[in-house]
């Protein structure tokens, strides 16, 4: 069965802080893909980064870096010296190759960044 | 890039009645897929749309309807309104690259009371 499990309901650090937003997945596909979208209040959901599951080299885009470990099934998310407009929820989601009209969502992290 | 646009932003009906909400697709995305998202939830897919035709259902019942149109609009149905169909509606176009992320409009908020 395909799940994403956000275990972070809810996060509140100090601007500047670093943190680190969790996501574990499961899938029997050996072919898929991973992504993190930001959904600031406005409701959009924003598009960070699509990993595909054959390629683990870790990203960094500026403050951003992105984690993926096949031999836990994790694709973490850390914002380094978090800014006040990084408050948002974010969500993990898996998309399958046999599958690829359909993602699959995690539940979302609520992060605030407080000044 | 005109980007997704929805509308209305926000809606209120009574149980029982019928809703129809739309979206209008980034040019030249010809799938279009929607999603229910409930508050505190992750989106679920309701279902997705290629060149006019329904290609894949998530696990809602009929009463949830679509059309798709040659112009890259398309429409989301629901009859019959409940109280559990309260939630935010988004609206996502693709390309036809697998790989492809979609591209999600702001969603429309629907309050069924």
């Amino acid at each position: 069965a395909q799940k994403v499990t956000q275990a972070q309901t809810e996060i509140s650090v100090v601007e500047k802080e670093d943190v680190t937003l969790d996501c574990v997945y499961e899938t029997r596909d050996t072919t898929y893909y991973l992504f993190w979208y930001k959904q600031p209040p406005s409701g959009e959901l924003v598009f960070l980064i699509r990993r595909n599951s054959f390629d683990e080299q870790n990203e960094i885009s500026g403050r951003y870096s992105w984690n993926f470990q096949k031999s836990t099934s994790s694709f973490n998310f850390t914002i380094t010296a978090s800014q006040v407009v990084d408050s948002a929820v974010y969500f993990c989601a898996l998309r399958e190759k046999y599958n690829f009209n359909k993602f699959y969502f995690g539940s979302g992290t609520k992060l605030n960044v407080k000044p | 890039e005109t980007g997704v646009t929805q509308s209305p932003t926000h809606l209120i009906k009574t149980r029982g009645q019928q809703v129809t909400l739309r979206c209008s697709s980034q040019s030249g995305h010809n799938t279009v897929s929607w999603y229910q998202q409930a508050l505190g939830q992750g989106p679920q897919f309701i279902f997705q749309y290629y060149r006019e035709e329904e290609n894949g259902r998530g696990n809602f019942p009929p009463r949830f309807s679509g059309l798709q149109f040659p112009n890259y609009s398309s429409e989301l149905n629901v009859n019959a309104l409940e109280l559990d169909d309260s939630a935010l509606y988004l609206c996502a176009s693709s390309g036809t690259e697998l790989n492809y992320g979609y591209t999600f409009g702001s969603g429309t908020r629907l309050t069924v009371v």
